[in-house]
């Protein structure tokens, strides 16, 4: 079954605690993205990656970090959180770039305290 | 601001109804892609449009794309209770490899 997953789904933590969000495919795409969705702002996309070892800012990339040193994994790094970053984040993947649809995760939850 | 914009920005409606939300963007696009999302959930995908096409259907889905307006319209005909939901614009290949996305249209629909 084709499938986008991440974890946590939900998680609070506290200002300054690094952590890391995972997102897994398992459709041999070759992009992925990460964005934040904020009430009445709509999805942002915050990086998104091309291939292994490729990856590109999006619209709003600060405070986060991202790596890809598999194809099916992409993880979202915060390494000092804050709370503007309190948000909804989902992971999307496409077999090419933004010229196919988009398979989204079911979503992480963080609030940072 | 935004590349894709919905109006209306909320729709409610009777079962058995059609219901039209509308995106304006704002500059070149490659494709126009409409997605749902139930609350709180991933986003699921409808409809790809591609800037070279006017039209497109899907079941009871209808996508309209007018590059001269910069506009995409979504229908849903005979709506149902289960197509409550927000639903997303989004254009690709404006800018490289970005994907934006519109604020949505939050559409009930009362059985």
């Amino acid at each position: 079954e084709a499938q986008v997953t991440q974890n946590p789904r939900y998680l609070i933590t506290v200002t300054g605690k690094k952590l890391t969000v995972t997102c897994s495919q398992n459709m041999n795409h070759e992009y992925m993205s990460w964005y934040r969705q904020d009430p009445g702002l709509g999805l942002r996309q915050i990086y998104y990656s091309m291939n292994v070892e490729v990856t590109d800012k999006g619209d709003v990339p600060e405070g986060y970090k991202v790596s890809r040193k598999e194809k099916r994994n992409f993880p979202l790094i915060l390494e000092s959180p804050s709370p503007n970053q309190t948000s909804l984040y989902f992971c999307a993947t496409s077999r090419q770039g933004v010229f196919y649809e988009q398979y989204f995760g079911p979503g992480t939850r963080l609030t940072v305290t | 601001s935004q590349q894709g914009e919905e109006d209306p920005q909320a729709l409610s409606i009777q079962e058995g109804e059609n219901a039209t939300m509308n995106c304006s963007y704002k500059t070149s696009i490659n494709n126009l892609q409409w997605y749902r999302q139930n609350s709180g959930r991933g986003l699921v995908h409808l409809i790809l449009i591609r800037s070279n096409e006017r039209e497109k259907h899907s079941g009871r889905l209808r996508v309209t794309l007018d590059t001269s307006k910069k506009s995409s319209s979504l229908l849903i005909t005979a709506s149902r209770a289960a197509d409550t939901a927000s639903y997303f614009c989004a254009t690709g290949g404006a800018a490289g490899n970005k994907l934006t996305f519109g604020g949505g249209t939050r559409v009930l629909v009362k059985p």
